[in-house]
């Protein structure tokens, strides 16, 4: 049973614009949320994270919302650039080990 | 700095066949974990050891056996190969949350 949900397996933005990357998850015991980015032939990077005592995380250009009532969280990209085109996972951990859960992943295309 | 090294990065197999994917880590971590990734799905935890001399299962086990061989080293092992198995391989390290990860090692089974 997926644990981590990104319902949007694709998304397309201009240059300069915000992208907007959303997760759900199922488990409330979740108390740390983390994003990765993947280039074809190469392993996840981690990008960002959030604790679950947090409700917004901020890094340059990528910003992370966690809404716990609604079980959400979502990754803003501001501005974004043609090299942010990648996959974007999102996974999950809770406090009883470090073992992640992941989402099947976004794949962002950022177009000129 | 290498941080996560995985071998082979690729590899093909017939059924049946055994073979053994290994990985290495230069950040003195004590966790250190196995994924696989097939199209359209997230990654999924094979296995993983906590600390050296520990390994335990993850979501999707069958099919692999696993070593930690010392703090650095954590091996993955295809005893048969099934065309299931058929996959790219990430190997993973973490002393907290963020785990790190190799390039992988991409397998197909015939």
């Amino acid at each position: 049973d997926q644990q981590v949900k990104q319902n949007s397996p694709s998304l397309s933005v201009q240059e300069g614009r915000i992208s907007i990357l959303n997760c759900d998850y199922t488990n409330s015991m979740f108390d740390y949320f983390l994003w990765y980015k993947k280039y074809p032939a190469e392993g996840p990077t981690f990008l960002i994270s959030i604790s679950s005592i947090k409700d917004k995380n901020e890094d340059g250009r990528f910003t992370v919302f966690l809404n716990k009532s609604a079980k959400h969280l979502s990754l803003h990209i501001v501005p974004s650039q043609p090299g942010d085109s990648a996959v974007y996972f999102c996974a999950a951990s809770s406090n009883s080990g470090y073992a992640l859960n992941f989402g099947k992943g976004t794949s962002l295309l950022v177009t000129p | 700095n290498a941080g996560v090294t995985q071998t082979p990065k690729f590899q093909v197999l017939k059924t049946g066949q055994s073979m053994t994917l290994q990985c290495a880590q230069d950040m003195n971590h004590n966790s250190m974990y196995w994924y696989r990734q097939d199209p359209g799905m997230g990654l999924r935890l094979i296995y993983y050891s906590a600390s050296e001399g520990t390994t335990d299962k993850g979501e999707v086990p069958n099919g692999y056996n696993v070593s930690r061989l010392n703090k650095r080293e954590f091996s993955l092992r295809l005893e048969s190969a099934a065309p299931s198995q058929t996959s790219v391989y990430f190997c993973a390290s973490s002393d907290n949350y963020i785990q790190y990860f190799g390039a992988g090692t991409r397998l197909s089974v015939l």
